[in-house]
């Protein structure tokens, strides 16, 4: 079945870049996404990607896909405090809408003031 | 809107005890889905529904029923709690003209 794979724990000093990582294993992934998760709250939607691209900005976000080894990565510039939460990758074959969204374990991010 | 609502936000429950997990959703979405969160295990899901009348089974659906009689609602609920079954549970909803679920805020659960 699919799979997807993250890190637990990334610690970065605020004002430097993090970098988070996932890896899948499902060839036919259509739709990528970064949720991020509060303490407390449920899962928001930060940004996707679909497979045919490689790269994608948002502000102070970069998601990189390469789609030859199934690597997906979130870059956030200049991270603030407020970035502190967990962050979790996830896959779709088609819009999560309405299809199975298969959910990475996600990556706890601290940031150290 | 008020977009996903989960109540309650927070229950015990002793082992063998049952109980209802409501959700309700006010964007008229079709789809709605109930997860499970456990620590560093991700998302795992429970139970679906691609509309009122129609459920069907997820990846970790024992201990569990659901029922959607209306649009609006997708109630989870557990017959015999089981420590188990400890968990925070996430109830979410989306469409086919959106490219993500909407997610409540999440109900803890502790079966002692």
């Amino acid at each position: 079945g699919e799979d997807v794979e993250q890190s637990l724990f990334l610690s970065v000093r605020e004002g430097d870049s993090s970098v988070i990582n996932c890896t899948y294993t499902d060839s036919s992934s259509t739709y990528l996404y970064w949720y991020k998760q509060e303490p407390g709250a449920g899962l928001q939607l930060l940004t996707y990607i679909f497979s045919n691209m490689d790269m994608k900005q948002d502000q102070r976000l970069t998601v990189l896909l390469n789609k030859k080894d199934k690597h997906l990565s979130l870059r956030i510039a200049d991270t603030q405090t407020g970035d502190s939460a967990i962050y979790f990758c996830a896959e779709s074959p088609d819009s999560g809408g309405y299809q199975k969204v298969t959910f990475g374990t996600g990556t706890k991010l601290q940031v150290i003031p | 809107n008020a977009g996903v609502t989960q109540t309650p936000k927070f229950r015990i429950l002793k082992i063998g005890q049952s109980m209802t997990l409501q959700c309700t959703q006010d964007m008229n979405h079709n789809y709605m889905y109930w997860y499970r969160q456990d620590p560093g295990m991700g998302l795992k899901l429970i139970y679906y529904s691609v509309g009122a009348g129609i459920t069907d089974k997820g990846e970790v659906p024992n201990g569990y029923n659901v029922s959607r009689s209306t649009t609006e609602d997708f109630p989870l609920r557990l017959e015999l709690a089981a420590p188990s079954q400890t968990s925070v549970y996430f109830c979410a909803s989306g469409s086919r003209s959106q490219e993500t679920q909407y997610f409540g805020p999440g109900t803890r659960l502790l079966v002692l």
